[in-house]
């Protein structure tokens, strides 16, 4: 079964900006997988950032934008800030309705 | 503004079925979408589990598809699951979604709180 791996940790200082990324085990990530992002803190719901590679949630500041970086999808936080510390969810539509999601990755803002 | 949520035992027997019920409010599901549940072990990241199209159409995580039902109750405005032959590596906070999936824009858009599912006897 196919993988989809994100970064385990990743660390950005106040103001900053930090890239995420979000790719498969075996072939790349495109458009047609529609990556979505989602950011989650422990015990809490998660939070919708971005669908289909890189439509906003609504609600969701403009500083947080999706992309395709390569062979990867890729989240991008400009201008960090500490309530951004989070964890931070992929998830890739593998077709046929079947959906996976990224092993997450823990953001530090220090 | 669209609501889910979660309801049912917070606490299963070994070997036994758990089952959970999604409660949608402002929105009727027999409108459109897809409705899905997810689930996160403690300390761990997050499960797709399954989902379900309004007119009955599932889909279901390959891993869990022998031991999993989802369905959906439209007069109740309500889906569901079940997983049947439970153990402990099944305790997890679950959550209920909201679907997207049309044209070019996909994902899970709206979630519910989650609710605590621990499997022991």
């Amino acid at each position: 079964q196919t993988v989809v791996t994100q970064e385990p940790s990743f660390s950005v200082s106040p103001g900053g900006t930090v890239t995420l990324t979000c790719g498969l085990s075996s072939g790349s990530v495109s458009t047609t997988s529609y990556p979505s992002w989602y950011q989650q803190t422990p015990g809490q719901a998660p939070r919708t950032l971005i669908y289909s590679t890189s439509s906003r949630s609504s609600g969701v500041p403009d500083r947080f934008s999706g992309s395709i970086l390569g062979n990867k999808a890729a989240l991008t936080i400009t201008g960090a800030q500490a309530d951004d510390e989070s964890d931070y969810y992929c998830v890739i539509y593998m077709g046929n309705g079947i959906w996976v999601f990224g092993g997450g990755t823990k953001l530090t803002v220090l | 503004q669209v609501q889910l949520q979660e309801s049912g035992p917070g606490l299963v027997k070994p070997s036994e079925t758990l089952s959970l019920t999604c409660s949608v409010s402002d929105y009727s599901i027999s409108t459109g979408y897809y409705w899905g549940w997810i689930r996160q072990p403690p300390g761990k990241g997050l499960e797709w589990i399954g989902s379900i199209y309004h007119g009955g159409n599932t889909y279901y995580n390959p891993s869990l598809k022998s031991r999993v039902t989802v369905s959906v109750d439209t007069s109740k405005n309500q889906f569901s699951l079940k997983l049947t032959s439970v153990t402990a590596a099944d305790t997890a906070l679950y959550f209920c979604a909201r679907i997207i999936a049309v044209a070019n824009l996909k994902g899970f858009d709206v979630w519910g709180r989650g609710t605590l599912v621990t499997v022991s006897s």
